[in-house]
């Protein structure tokens, strides 16, 4: 049971915008911990999207973006594309648990 | 190129004991924090533990703590999970993760393409 909450699944059609909820709480998000994000293709090893709240690692697109308010942070993606579809995950730390803790995951389909 | 790459996984009876490695390469592993990460079959990924550079101090998941120890050897730039007291529900791929800075609680940047434990009789 994971203490980060995240819609289960999202879609769009090619070249609009979606977002992905991460909602925490008090002892994690709400703590001040940063939030990271990660994209999963089928079959793969996790991608690191976005780390710090908002930051992108090299060789990541424009197109996804991250930010964080309150208990809560967001992942957005513009202009969609057909390889975005795949599963993504937040991770933050949490000081009740003393430990990293990834949300429950959302799949991004492409329609 | 920093690269990890898991070995010693594979099949376990309930109540056994597996030890899974993780070889790095590619950056000065003593300096990192690394970690274990597993997913279950068609589930969301899960953190196991996590142990600093140095290897003094380590962390765990309350679903393992007691049963997984992580350690690292930093002369052979390598990292371990000894799995003891096997439960059905720790049959998932474990990969190795490394925290991108070095120091804090910081997002994992490099992941190695995971090795699968199954625990069953």
């Amino acid at each position: 049971q994971s203490v980060l909450t995240q819609p289960p699944s999202v879609s769009g059609a090619p070249g609009q915008r979606v977002t992905i909820s991460c909602t925490g709480s008090s002892s994690n998000i709400g703590a001040g911990y940063d939030v990271h994000w990660y994209q999963q293709l089928p079959g793969t090893a996790p991608k690191l999207l976005i780390y710090g709240n908002s930051n992108r690692p090299s060789g990541v697109p424009d197109r996804f973006s991250g930010s964080k308010s309150g208990t809560s942070a967001s992942l957005a993606i513009t202009g969609l594309q057909a390889e975005d579809e795949a599963d993504y995950y937040c991770l933050s730390y949490d000081s009740s648990l003393s430990g990293y803790v990834f949300g429950t995951g959302t799949k991004v389909t492409v329609l | 190129e920093v690269q990890l790459l898991e070995s010693g996984g594979g099949l376990a009876q309930p109540g056994g004991s597996l030890r899974l490695s993780c070889a790095a390469s590619g950056f000065t592993f003593s300096s990192y924090v690394m970690s274990w990460v597993r997913q279950a079959p068609g589930k969301g990924l899960e953190w196991v533990s996590a142990i600093t550079g140095s290897g003094g101090s380590t962390y765990y998941a309350d679903s393992v703590k007691g049963r997984l120890t992580i350690s690292r050897d930093n002369s052979k730039n390598t990292l371990y999970l000894q799995m003891n007291s096997l439960r059905a529900e720790d049959t998932a791929v474990y990969y190795c993760a490394k925290v991108r800075a070095a120091a804090g609680l910081d997002a994992f940047d490099i992941w190695g393409q995971g090795t699968m434990v199954t625990v069953s009789s």
